[in-house]
């Protein structure tokens, strides 16, 4: 069965820094590209980050670009996501999220991690 | 302001259908790019519903289809019950943002 559990989520305040883990299981991790997607309270999806099955090949919404980073490591089945210069509007609910491996859609999603910014 | 424009609520009687739509432009549905839908329960995370315009995972009832045209796409639920009440989102892939798109997000209700 596959899994993506997120953690590291929280109060942080404006300016500061978290990160964000997400374990998988039930699949071969190395073998898949993930992302993350955040929803901001009564909000809409918003795609954050992209990163390749072997993590050479990263993206970003303009909205995070220059402030977070995205990274792996396959032998632990582990995503991340680093978060720094937090900002209010960087608060929501994040979740990591399988790529399917024949389009981009994603085929199997974490239960999620709230992030608060605030002061 | 969403890439991919959804209505914002849509509601319909128990047996009834209902459709979405979901419009995006020459950089994401309009270049062919494929429509994906999810759908959201409140207190959830999104699950697939409908991947690549028209197909369904296993275990998702074929009440659910979905369709691409042009710079648009659908999704169409037949036989409403009252377990459909969700969020639901249509996502492509955008050209020029070199990420992937979500629409805004339709509300069903089911009267």
């Amino acid at each position: 069965e596959v899994q993506l559990v997120e953690s590291g989520g929280g109060l942080e305040q404006p300016g500061g820094s978290l990160r964000l883990s997400c374990a998988a299981s039930g699949f071969t991790f190395s073998s898949y590209e993930m992302i993350w997607v955040r929803q901001a309270p009564g909000k809409g999806l918003e795609w954050v980050s992209y990163i390749s099955s072997v993590g050479n090949t990263v993206s970003y919404a303009d909205s995070v670009k220059g402030r977070f980073t995205i990274s792996r490591v396959n032998t632990k089945n582990s995503l991340y996501l680093q978060m720094t210069s937090l900002r209010g509007e960087d608060t929501a609910v994040y979740y990591c999220a399988r790529v399917s491996d024949s389009n981009y859609f994603f085929d199997y999603w974490g239960q999620g991690t709230l992030v608060s910014v605030s002061s | 302001q969403s890439v991919l424009t959804q209505p914002p609520s849509v509601s319909g009687a128990p047996g009834q259908t209902v459709t979405i739509s979901c419009t995006g432009s020459s950089s994401n549905i309009g270049a062919a790019y494929d429509v994906h839908w999810y759908q959201q329960v409140p207190g959830t995370a999104p699950k697939l519903l409908i991947y690549a315009n028209s197909d369904r995972p296993s275990g998702v009832p074929d009440r659910f289809s979905g369709s691409r045209s042009g710079t648009s796409a659908s999704l169409a639920i037949t036989g409403l019950q009252t377990e459909d009440e969700a969020q639901y989102y249509c996502q492509s892939y955008d050209s020029g943002l070199s990420g992937a798109v979500f629409g805004g997000g339709t509300k069903l209700t089911v009267l």
